[in-house]
């Protein structure tokens, strides 16, 4: 597809259950991020991976929170456990490179709420 | 210590106007790129203007122009002739190139209201 896209576009569950946060990334780029954003806040970065690696998973906030990249594609978040903290929308973004000069192009989000 | 900082939670301006929205930094790297991105209320990001550390000349695309000072560490945004459609939030972000720390770091975000 021409963006980044991400599914599913809304996902309620509830707590204590497991779930997954997929994302496409524009073909041919190989850095993919994934951040978080509570209701009214800013992004929260989450982890890194340039091609299917992850040099930076700082972001990750508990063992609950998982993520792979394969192919150097598709990446999927899992959170385990899901607690209503975790509700947020989750964004997935993706760059040609991890040089400070290139943008980041975002998808649409996972709107999470966990009940 | 915050990477970006944005002082104004909320601004309002009226149509046509033009409007300064304030980011200040915080990298000891050389080797950087600062970013605006606009996130209307559908929730998506969208890039508005790039500003490399090392460029001389401040950047512009079109409405959007980027005040960048460097020795201050800030690179404030400016909208000229505001419109309706430029209400949203406001982020500004950072990529420093030292290490593999090269995930953008946003800042807290500004909303605009652009009234009539």
């Amino acid at each position: 597809g021409a963006g980044v896209s991400q599914s599913p576009s809304n996902k309620v569950t509830e707590k204590g259950k497991d779930v997954e946060l997929r994302c496409d990334p524009i073909s041919g780029h190989t850095a993919l991020y994934w951040y978080r954003q509570r209701l009214g806040q800013g992004l929260e970065f989450l982890i890194y991976f340039q091609g299917n690696s992850a040099p930076d998973k700082s972001g990750l906030p508990s063992d609950r929170f998982s993520a792979e990249r394969t192919g150097e594609s598709v990446s999927t978040l899992t959170i385990q456990r899901t607690q209503q903290e975790d509700s947020a929308v989750y964004l997935c973004a993706s760059s040609l490179g991890y040089m400070e000069n290139t943008e980041a192009f975002f998808g649409q989000g996972t709107r999470l709420t966990v009940v | 210590a915050q990477k970006i900082t944005q002082t104004q939670p909320g601004m309002f301006v009226q149509e046509k106007e033009a409007v300064t929205l304030d980011c200040t930094y915080d990298t000891s790297d050389p080797s950087y790129g600062l970013f605006w991105y606009k996130q209307p209320s559908s929730g998506e990001m969208i890039f508005l203007i790039y500003q490399g550390s090392y460029d001389q000349q401040n950047a512009t695309e079109g409405r959007y122009s980027l005040n960048f000072q460097k020795a201050r560490k800030s690179a404030n945004l400016v909208i000229s002739a505001s419109q309706l459609g430029d209400s949203a939030m406001y982020f500004c972000a950072m990529r420093e190139q030292g290490g593999t720390a090269s995930k953008l770091t946003f800042g807290t975000g500004t909303r605009l209201q652009v009234t009539l």
